[in-house]
């Protein structure tokens, strides 16, 4: 069954560190997957997507089908990068999502 | 160009009741998708809508159904409310030509069941 694993509910890291958050996943088509992350008080949003392989704010995510993980990482966090990010799975190529349970990022000064 | 927009913002039902919420989807897209999100855990796909049918669910009860109007407004229906009914329903809206694009959120209802 499709599933995606996100092993940590908290990370918390200290400004100018980097930063890396796991993302698993357990698909059995062609996997595409996406990184969203909500602000305090603001609404989800997308954050990057594998196949436009690009660069949002300094994170970067890249799709190994090996590992089937889609970790995000960004060399030198910032105390705005404090959110819940969701990575997730475009099930059957149709826009539903499977959402991971979410991992707080808390970057301290 | 409007984001999706959802209301009411939050509810309060006592269990065994019904309750509608409802969704306006960002201009020009067609699809809508809605998700249960329980407290501390990731949103939960319920269903999606495409030219005003169900297309695709995921793992929900019969007693949660939806609709989609011709300007792709959308309702989320769930009957006989239970206490783990208690949670915030996002609504996504996408471009379906025929890949779905980006889904943009609305800012959620808060369903209160007690």
């Amino acid at each position: 069954a499709q599933r995606v694993t996100q092993p940590e509910k908290l990370l918390s890291v200290f400004k100018g560190a980097p930063v890396e958050l796991k993302c698993n996943y357990s698909y059995s088509g062609s996997p595409e997957l996406f990184w969203y992350v909500q602000y305090s008080r603001q609404r989800l949003q997308l954050l990057l997507r594998h196949i436009s392989r690009e660069s949002i704010k300094g994170f970067t995510a890249d799709l190994n089908k090996g590992e089937t993980s889609f970790h995000l990482k960004k060399p030198f966090a910032q105390e705005e990068d404090s959110a819940m990010y969701y990575c997730a799975l475009n099930w059957n190529q149709g826009g539903k999502l499977i959402f991971g349970q979410g991992t707080e990022l808390s970057v301290k000064p | 160009e409007t984001g999706v927009t959802q209301s009411p913002t939050h509810l309060i039902k006592t269990r065994g009741q019904q309750v509608t919420l409802r969704c306006s989807s960002q201009s020009g897209h067609n699809t809508v998708s809605w998700y249960q999100q329980a407290l501390g855990q990731g949103p939960q796909f319920i269903f999606q809508y495409y030219r005003e049918e169900e297309n695709g669910r995921g793992n929900f009860p019969p007693r949660f159904s939806g609709l989609q109007f011709p300007n792709y407004s959308s309702e989320l229906n769930v009957n006989a409310l239970e206490l783990d009914d208690s949670a915030l329903y996002l609504c996504a809206s996408s471009l379906r030509r025929p890949m779905n694009t980006e889904a943009f959120f609305g800012q959620g209802t808060r369903l209160t069941v007690v």
